[in-house]
């Protein structure tokens, strides 16, 4: 079945810097990946749609220069979260849709930041 | 925009007894209703899914059942297992085309009592 790669798993970084986190398509292209937030006990949230060659849709309340999304392949997309501070310390999940109209969707394994 | 609301968020159930998980939905076009299984520290995973052409499906001990006019939708699992204790998220969307993703419930935590 279709599987999404997620690294790392979990990253440590002082507040003020910055961590890129990668999200993989292993046996499909992805068009379309979505980027989700989610705290301790509560759903996924929605961050943004990242689409192949285009730039990122983000969703209302989530600042573009803060969460920076590439999605230069049909393979890959990127999150990075710039300077980062504490409060942005969550488990930050990506997902990736087969195909334009799927909306079957494999999601990768999360990866937990803390940000010190 | 869409709104889901899942309930209870906490369910704790004795082993071998039957898990019942309900949402309803707002957006009368969403025509896609999947489930998923998050265990602590992991990504969520699709365990079942329907669409809104049908008004049941079953997979062994899972089942989900939609009622289009009341806008809600289930999931049932019967004979549980110590297993099946995880986060389960209930999500919404509209297919064919677009951009757009899911809209999920905010998750119900099942204990299976042994």
């Amino acid at each position: 079945g279709a599987v999404v790669s997620q690294h790392p798993s979990w990253v440590i970084c002082k507040s003020g810097t910055s961590v890129k986190i990668e999200c993989r398509s292993l046996d499909f292209q992805a068009t379309t990946m979505f980027w989700y937030r989610q705290f301790p006990k509560q759903s996924l949230m929605l961050m943004a749609t990242s689409n192949e060659g285009s730039k990122a849709t983000y969703e209302q309340g989530v600042e573009k220069d803060k969460f920076l999304i590439n999605h230069a392949s049909l393979t890959l997309s990127t999150l990075t979260v710039t300077s980062a501070h504490p409060e942005d310390s969550s488990f930050y999940i990506c997902s990736a849709r087969q195909g334009f109209g799927a909306n079957v969707l494999t999601f990768g394994a999360g990866s937990r930041l803390t940000v010190l | 925009g869409e709104n889901v609301e899942q309930h209870p968020s906490t369910l704790s159930v004795q082993e071998g007894d039957s898990a019942v998980i309900k949402c309803t939905y707002s957006d009368s076009a969403s025509n896609y209703f999947p489930w998923y299984k998050q265990e602590l520290g992991k990504g969520p995973q699709l365990i079942i899914d329907i669409r809104s052409n049908v008004g049941e499906k079953k997979d062994q001990r899972i089942a989900v059942t939609l009622n289009k006019t009341a806008k809600h939708f289930s999931l049932h699992i019967t004979e549980t297992q110590p297993e099946d204790s995880a986060v389960y998220f209930c999500a919404a969307s509209r297919s064919g085309g677009g951009a757009d993703g899911l809209t999920f419930g905010k998750g119900t935590h099942l204990i299976i009592q042994p």
